[in-house]
């Protein structure tokens, strides 16, 4: 099993730019969730998606648009980057009520 | 949403305990009391959950509070891998697995 999977693990972008930042699990888990955190912080919960077909607003959704493409894979878009959008970006999966795996990051630059 | 407190830090010596603290006064009856902790540039991982009752698993055990105001997390002989930012907090089995995690507390463990 690999868990969770991020894609990239690095990206610098320039404002205005797009991307998608991609997820992946093979649990078989139904809920998945996208976080972003800030230097020194903990994680903000952008969108989640509780079952393949749904999905719904974080904490933090401005700027952002996710894709929960299948029951695996779940994205997440940047339409046009802005420099408040640089942090470190964790996609996670539930098990349980209470047990969440999460993905290794993705490190984002926005200049 | 019902909030938690944590120390900024704490430090302990090597394959000693280490007791973290965390409050919760507004915690509600149907809200649990979860642990993740983050290892550095990874994402956090799962620890333990409890709702009234103390709990032990291969990791940590966690003690609440007869009035479940407080609870501590009690990571029994502390290693150098134990090194990580472990963050308290609550949730109920009706909010699709969403966690709010505030900024935890450091854990500093020295040889």
């Amino acid at each position: 099993n690999a868990g969770v999977t991020q894609t990239p693990k690095f990206q610098v972008l320039k404002t205005g730019q797009s991307m998608t930042l991609q997820c992946a699990q093979d649990m078989n888990h139904n809920s998945m969730y996208w976080y972003r955190q800030d230097p020194g912080m903990g994680l903000r919960l952008i969108y989640y998606s509780a079952s393949e077909g749904t999905t719904d607003k974080g904490e933090v959704p401005n700027g952002y648009n996710v894709s929960r493409l299948n029951k695996r894979e779940f994205s997440l878009r940047l339409e046009s980057a802005a420099p408040s959008q640089t942090s470190v970006y964790f996609c996670a999966s539930r098990r349980t009520e209470f047990e969440q795996y999460f993905g290794p990051g993705t490190r984002l630059t926005v200049t | 949403d019902a909030k938690t407190t944590q120390p900024n830090s704490m430090e302990s010596n090597e394959e000693e305990p280490v007791h973290l603290p965390c409050n919760h006064s507004t915690i509600s009856g149907t809200d649990y009391i979860h642990w993740y902790r983050q290892l550095p540039s990874q994402g956090p991982e799962y620890v333990i959950h409890g709702l009234t009752s103390n709990v032990n698993n291969r990791m940590a055990s966690l003690a609440i509070a007869e009035d479940r105001k407080s609870s501590t997390l009690i990571l029994h002989r502390a290693t150098l891998r134990d090194a990580a930012v472990y963050y308290c907090i609550l949730g109920t089995t009706d909010s699709w697995g969403k966690l709010q995690f505030g900024a935890g507390t450091q854990v500093v463990v020295t040889p």
